[in-house]
């Protein structure tokens, strides 16, 4: 199975602020990954999918990058809306596998 | 509007059993891969099963395997999820959601609500 390790676990920060997630596969995905947001109580939403392709509908603000086996999440200029958790998920194989999230907290 | 609905989740004892429903509307259901993807309280997401578009191919996980079953019915939109043996680590909020492609493996663009199943004496 492919293992994804998301860094930090927890991530404090301003609004306006420019913030990086990272995710690291344990293998090699290619290009194979997407990024959700998750707010509480709610069902993920698709922001990133192909790991760099943005998701119709999702701000700009927000880009991915990476290939192989580490890939980022940048949001350029945090907004209050953006505070929420943040998963990776890979669909090179199967089993689908996620990354254990980042929580991305108001400093 | 693509909109997912899950129902069938509740209170079951370990090692009993539920059935899960996901009632698909918005788009044409049987054109694409689905999916079940759990999150057991304060924790994060696990993907539970995939089927594909036709039914051709099926995924579970290895948590749920030889337990669960995944199904469909094109004509009633539907998708299912039949849970037997139940334990209380399967204790989580059950979502369906929509793969983006037809053949599966790939990222899931529509999820629904969810629904919570609670396994415990």
């Amino acid at each position: 199975d492919i293992q994804m390790t998301q860094s930090p676990s927890t991530l404090s920060a301003s609004v306006g602020d420019r913030v990086t997630i990272t995710c690291r596969a344990s293998q090699s995905i290619s290009s194979w990954l997407a990024w959700y947001q998750q707010k509480p109580g709610k069902a993920p939403k698709l922001l990133i999918y192909k790991a760099s392709s943005l998701e119709s509908g999702v701000p700009s603000r927000f880009s991915g990058s990476g290939s192989g086996t580490e890939f980022t999440l940048t949001i350029s200029s945090l907004q209050p809306d953006d505070f929420a958790t943040y998963y990776c998920q890979q669909y090179n194989s199967y089993p689908i596998t996620f990354g254990q999230g980042t929580r991305l907290e108001i400093k | 509007e693509v909109q997912l609905v899950e129902s069938g989740g509740g209170l079951v004892k370990p090692g009993g059993s539920l059935r899960l429903s996901c009632a698909a509307s918005g788009f044409t259901f049987s054109s694409y891969s689905m999916n079940w993807v759990r999150q057991a309280p304060g924790k994060g997401l696990e993907w539970v099963s995939s089927i594909s578009s036709s039914s051709s191919y099926i995924y579970y996980a290895d948590s749920v395997k030889g337990r669960f079953t995944i199904s469909r019915d094109n004509a009633k939109n539907s998708l299912y999820l039949q849970m037997n043996s139940l334990r209380a680590e399967d204790t989580a909020v059950y979502y369906c959601a929509r793969d983006t492609s037809s053949s599966g493996g790939s990222c899931y663009d529509y999820w629904g609500q969810g629904t919570l199943v609670t396994v415990s004496s």
